[in-house]
């Protein structure tokens, strides 16, 4: 069974549109991320929850927002998408002591 | 704030030769430091994880060091093979944060 999965694995859409990424985690880690990728490969954290408590609220727009319904599982949605939002979004879970982070296979988004 | 330069950003060689990647990093109050790899259009696979309190980490024909108050890690990839080729890439996570922090990667190519 994937440690770290995430859906859909490709999203192409319209500039406008709002679209959801899903991520869920059967580590029983504590802790869980979203990370963005973007053109040139350089790998930025966007937001992290602990057991379901936002923790790290990086300078995103606030067209997107995350929400964790249970420490297993963090949703990314995303509000009128824009062509800069085109990118890899990988997420990511680990106990927040630090014990590695286990990163999912990624997301990538293509808004045309 | 945290900062991580991978050297070198590339390195293409024969197969069979052993090598070494560098990290370093600016701010050596972390809790560990993870090594991953990145296969093309793939997600991150960790490599290996070297607390703080460790020197050194072990698995197969990699080995990674970490000198903490020198901000630096190396990774040694023993006997190169055609499929070690991928990105490689070196993440502390600070102390003072619960945020992985990334380098920017050496793209390693083992020709054949």
């Amino acid at each position: 069974d994937t440690a770290v999965s995430q859906t859909p694995k490709y999203l192409v859409t319209q500039m406008g549109n709002d679209k959801s990424i899903k991520c869920e985690q059967n580590l029983g880690h504590d802790t869980m991320y979203w990370y963005k990728q973007d053109s040139k490969k350089f790998l930025k954290i966007m937001f992290s929850y602990n057991n379901k408590e936002l923790i790290i609220n990086e300078t995103v727009p606030n067209r997107f927002s995350p929400k964790s319904p249970d420490k297993a599982h963090l949703n990314l949605h995303i509000n009128s998408l824009e062509l800069g939002d085109s990118a890899v979004y990988f997420c990511a879970s680990s106990h927040l002591t630090g014990n590695g982070y286990t990163f999912g296979s990624g997301t990538r988004l293509t808004v045309v | 704030k945290q900062e991580v330069t991978q050297i070198p950003a590339a390195l293409s060689v024969p197969e069979g030769e052993n090598l070494v990647l560098n990290c370093s990093f600016t701010d050596s109050a972390i809790y560990n430091l993870q090594w991953f790899r990145q296969d093309p259009g793939k997600g991150l696979t960790s490599l290996l994880l070297i607390q703080s309190s460790q020197r050194e980490q072990t698995s197969g024909r990699l080995n990674a060091s970490l000198d903490k108050s020198s901000g630096r890690s190396t990774l040694y990839i023993a006997a190169s093979q055609p499929g070690d080729s991928a990105t490689y890439l070196c993440a502390p996570l600070p102390s003072s944060s619960y945020k992985l922090i990334f380098g920017s990667g050496t793209r390693l190519l083992v020709r054949p």
